[in-house]
């Protein structure tokens, strides 16, 4: 049991680049997450997801497009790096919306 | 507009304290209030949570004590070691069809020193 899990752990990326963060659990969980994590901001939802082919917005969700095809993977793409966009990235997943969710490990993300 | 508000931010015990971190929410409609540990370089990972029909919630040392009609939540933690050096942040979530939506505190650094 993997739990959820997010590659790659590290990246970087020139402005203008587009790329794609994956994240994939295998708890059958219904509802998964972005956050983006930065010093002395908490963490901030960028996209979610409440099953297959259904996604929305968060707070902070300009420069960034998810899909949802499966319920396993939850990939979010960024389309064209900007430094504000340097960031830690937490891919989360939960059975129900008001449980508990579990995170994936992060990836670590600088665009230069 | 920032909806879950926590304090300190920085937070330093000796071993064997007791370390209390505070979380002030807004939206009445929120009835899931999860607490969060991080360490360095992982994600973050559930610690205990309460729902509003309960004043108190323990699980081992660690104690949320909650305040309906003030819109307040704390976590205690009691009898703390070095290895509960972490940081933690409060959530909530809740409200009709945004149940799925978790809004955190921005965080407190805990150092416990030996």
């Amino acid at each position: 049991n993997a739990g959820v899990t997010q590659t790659p752990k590290f990246q970087v990326l020139k402005t203008g680049q587009s790329m794609t963060l994956q994240c994939a659990q295998d708890m059958n969980h219904e509802y998964m997450s972005w956050y983006r994590q930065d010093p002395g901001m908490g963490l901030r939802l960028i996209h979610y997801s409440v099953g297959a082919g259904i996604t929305d917005q968060g707070e902070v969700p300009n420069g960034y497009n998810v899909s949802r095809s499966t319920t396993e993977d939850f990939p979010l793409r960024l389309l064209s790096a900007a430094p504000s966009q340097t960031s830690v990235y937490f891919c989360a997943s939960s059975l129900q919306g008001n449980y508990g969710y579990t995170f994936g490990s992060g990836t670590r993300l600088t665009v230069v | 507009q920032q909806q879950v508000k926590q304090s300190p931010q920085s937070l330093i015990v000796q071993k064997g304290g007791i370390p209390i971190i505070n979380c002030a929410y807004e939206n009445t409609a929120f009835d899931y209030f999860p607490w969060y540990q991080q360490f360095p370089g992982k994600g973050p990972a559930l610690l205990i949570a309460i729902r509003p029909d309960v004043s108190e919630k323990k699980e081992g040392r660690f104690t949320i004590s909650f305040n309906k009609s003030a819109k307040q939540f704390s976590l205690h933690i009691m009898d703390s070691q070095p290895g509960d050096s972490a940081t933690y942040f409060c959530a909530a979530t809740g409200g009709g069809g945004s149940n799925y939506k978790l809004t955190f505190g921005k965080g407190t650094l805990l150092t416990v020193n030996p």
